[in-house]
């Protein structure tokens, strides 16, 4: 079967740096998706990797390894806006999107 | 319109009755997706469309139909209700099936069934 596992909820500090694991087990590879999603809200793309290494976009940046099956999503200055669920996600051999359960992330001050 | 809106916001609906969720984007976008999210799990696909005229079947399809008419619209139907489609459901759309597109979403429709 297909499976993305993330961890169920993560607690930080404001102006520190988390690290959120995606491990994955899927037919097939045609990219990793993370997503941000805030209470009641839908949600939005964050990253996209399809070759192993480190995507940075500003506070975000979003790493992948094919061989172990595994991603981390990495969260630097953290703000309270940051406080919300994030989703990993990959696009298997027939080009749909599992999605893992999300991870919640709560900032305190 | 801008993106991807769906209606109603929330709705309580009887078992048994029959309810259709519509979803529309203006983004020209081929791809189209119906998802439901559950407390604890994933978001699970339930029926998408690559292209006006086509529709198939995602990991929970049973209970659920849809229809793509044109490129705007996609809405989902529930023939007849039952508790355990209690759900949020949330539409999405990317340019194409099969490229490196990234899956846009809707607002969400909150669906109780009692």
């Amino acid at each position: 079967g297909q499976n993305i596992d993330q961890p169920t909820e993560m607690t930080a500090t404001e102006g520190a740096i988390v690290q959120i694991n995606c491990t994955y087990q899927t037919s097939g590879f045609n990219g990793l998706f993370w997503y941000q999603q805030h209470a009641g809200e839908a949600p939005t793309f964050l990253s996209y990797n399809v070759l192993d290494g480190l995507e940075e976009k500003g506070r975000f940046s979003s790493f992948l390894s094919r061989s172990k099956g595994y991603s981390y999503l990495l969260l630097k200055e953290l703000q309270m806006k940051d406080s919300a669920s994030y989703l990993c996600a990959v696009r298997d051999s027939n080009y749909q999107l599992i999605w893992g359960a999300g991870t919640k992330l709560i900032i305190k001050p | 319109i801008a993106g991807i809106t769906q209606a109603p916001t929330s709705q309580i609906l009887a078992a048994g009755r029959r309810m259709t969720l519509r979803c529309t984007q203006d983004m020209r976008h081929n791809a189209m997706y119906w998802y439901r999210q559950d407390l604890g799990l994933g978001l699970r696909l339930i029926h998408y469309s690559n292209t006006a005229g086509t529709t198939g079947k995602g990991e929970v399809p049973d209970g659920y139909s849809v229809s793509r008419a044109n490129t705007d619209d996609f809405p989902l139907t529930l023939a007849s209700a039952v508790p355990s489609q209690t759900s949020v459901y949330f539409c999405a759309s990317s340019g194409s099936h099969e490229a490196t597109d990234t899956q846009y979403f809707g607002p969400g429709t909150r669906l109780t069934v009692l």
